[in-house]
């Protein structure tokens, strides 16, 4: 079976730093790219960053371009999102997801997601 | 960037109801759209992909249409099960949702 597990939320201070994991099962993960994107409180979805499936090109949203770093361990079927500078804002769950490739970029395994609180 | 509008943010419907969900983007994207579910404390669930597509295992009650800017998701015959709160997304340029719908009991 497909599964996503994302990792590693929790409560940071502001300013502070965090990593989140997404640990992948069931398909080729090597093979797929990849997406973070998160839900605040009460509001609606937002999509984070992106991945190609060797690691080497990544592109992300204004919101947090210069302050988030997404990278893979194809080695580990593992995806990070490495969270620094983080903001009252930045309060969210965070959900990792699979991009279902071979022509299509729309996002078609998520995972249950990891709750991230900024606050002091 | 792509700029979504969807409409409306709020439906009140009824069992058995057939239900129409807009999703307008700023500009073309030929049919590169896809549609999500989402119930509270649940991750989103892919429905329909490249603005038509049922996505394996969902219900042939779901339809999406459309292309370039203007597209929708209808739902022929409302059930239990799908009220829930769902997303357009437009794919042409990295990634954008839409401000999400709401499909309440009435």
């Amino acid at each position: 079976e497909i599964h996503l597990l994302e990792s590693g939320g929790g409560l940071v201070q502001p300013g502070g730093s965090l990593r989140l994991s997404c640990a992948a099962s069931g398909f080729t993960f090597g093979s797929y790219e990849m997406n973070w994107a998160r839900q605040a409180p009460g509001k609606g979805l937002e999509w984070l960053s992106y991945i190609d499936g060797s690691g080497s090109t990544m592109y992300y949203a204004d919101s947090v371009r210069g302050r988030f770093t997404t990278s893979r361990d194809n080695a580990k079927n593992s995806l990070y999102l490495q969270m620094n500078s983080v903001r009252a804002e930045d309060t969210a769950v965070y959900y990792c997801a699979r991009v279902r490739g071979v022509g299509e970029a729309n996002m078609d395994v998520w995972g249950k997601g990891t709750t991230v609180t900024v606050s002091s | 960037d792509i700029q979504m509008t969807q409409s409306p943010s709020t439906l009140s419907a009824s069992v058995g109801d057939r239900v129409t969900i807009t999703c307008r983007t700023s500009q073309s994207i030929s049919s590169w759209l896809a549609w999500y579910q989402q119930k509270p404390g649940k991750a989103p669930k892919l429905l329909i992909y490249k603005a038509s597509n049922l996505e394996s295992g969902v219900p042939s009650r779901f339809s999406g249409s459309g292309s370039g800017t203007e597209f929708t998701l209808t739902i022929s015959s409302l059930q239990p099960d799908d009220f829930a709160t769902y997303y357009c997304q437009q794919y042409s340029s990295l990634w954008t949702f839409g401000q999400g719908t709401k499909v309440e009991i009435k």
